[in-house]
């Protein structure tokens, strides 16, 4: 079964670029859809965006100015970097595994990594 | 956006209890609903999928049903594991939305 894990900083201070990777054991990260979905603390579940075992990405409207989502297939490493944040930014952040089928739901999940915008 | 909409959003019940959660969608989304449970500090984890589809491993007291823009959760006999929250997710289009979850409480 596929694992994933979140790391990085669990602090980031206001205006400055949070930066997160997800490391994938148990099968290569080539052969899936791989997402990010954020929640924050007491709310619900946010949909950030996704990257296709093809490489292409895809991003939620909302956040489609300060997303960029990648893959280090050397490393069977995804990563999410969101620029500019705010104290709305902060959440416990999620990454997630599409079908085997390729539809859009989420069949495995890391999990999660709070990060804290703050000064 | 495809607006999900759950109700109700928190219900009290009891061990044994048969317990339906309603997820309402903005447009019509054929069968690519989801169903996820989430318990306090630990990631959602996937229940149904395609409306009506037990992922591997979740007990057969769980059921989903539904088509188009309503849809159900069904939980046949409440074990006291079931406690969680629970949330929907459409999987037709972009960007994908969840609803906003419903608690069961005892």
């Amino acid at each position: 079964q596929v694992q994933l894990q979140e790391s990085g900083p669990g602090l980031v201070k206001p205006s400055e670029t949070l930066s997160l990777t997800c490391t994938v054991s148990g099968g290569s990260i080539s052969n899936y859809h791989w997402n990010w979905i954020r929640q924050p603390p007491g709310k619900e579940l946010e949909w950030i965006g996704c990257m296709y075992n093809s490489g292409s990405t895809k991003y939620n409207p909302s956040l489609q100015s300060r997303v960029t989502i990648s893959v280090d297939t050397s490393k069977n490493q995804l990563s999410l970097k969101l620029s500019s944040v705010t104290a709305a930014d902060t959440a416990v952040y999620y990454c997630a595994r599409n079908g085997d089928n390729g539809w859009f739901f989420f069949f495995d999940w890391g999990q999660g990594i709070l990060v804290t915008v703050s000064s | 956006d495809i607006q999900m909409t759950q109700s109700p959003s928190s219900v009290s019940a009891s061990v044994g209890d048969r317990v339906t959660i309603t997820c309402r969608a903005s447009q019509g989304l054929n069968s690519w609903l989801a169903w996820y449970q989430q318990k306090p500090g630990r990631a959602p984890k996937l229940l149904i999928y395609a409306t009506s589809s037990l992922q591997s491993g979740v007990p057969s007291r769980f059921s989903g049903s539904g088509s188009g823009t309503e849809f159900t959760l069904t939980i046949s006999s409440l074990q006291p594991e079931d406690f969680a929250a629970y949330y929907c997710q459409q999987g037709h289009s972009f960007p994908l939305t969840f609803g906003g979850g419903t608690k069961v409480e005892i």
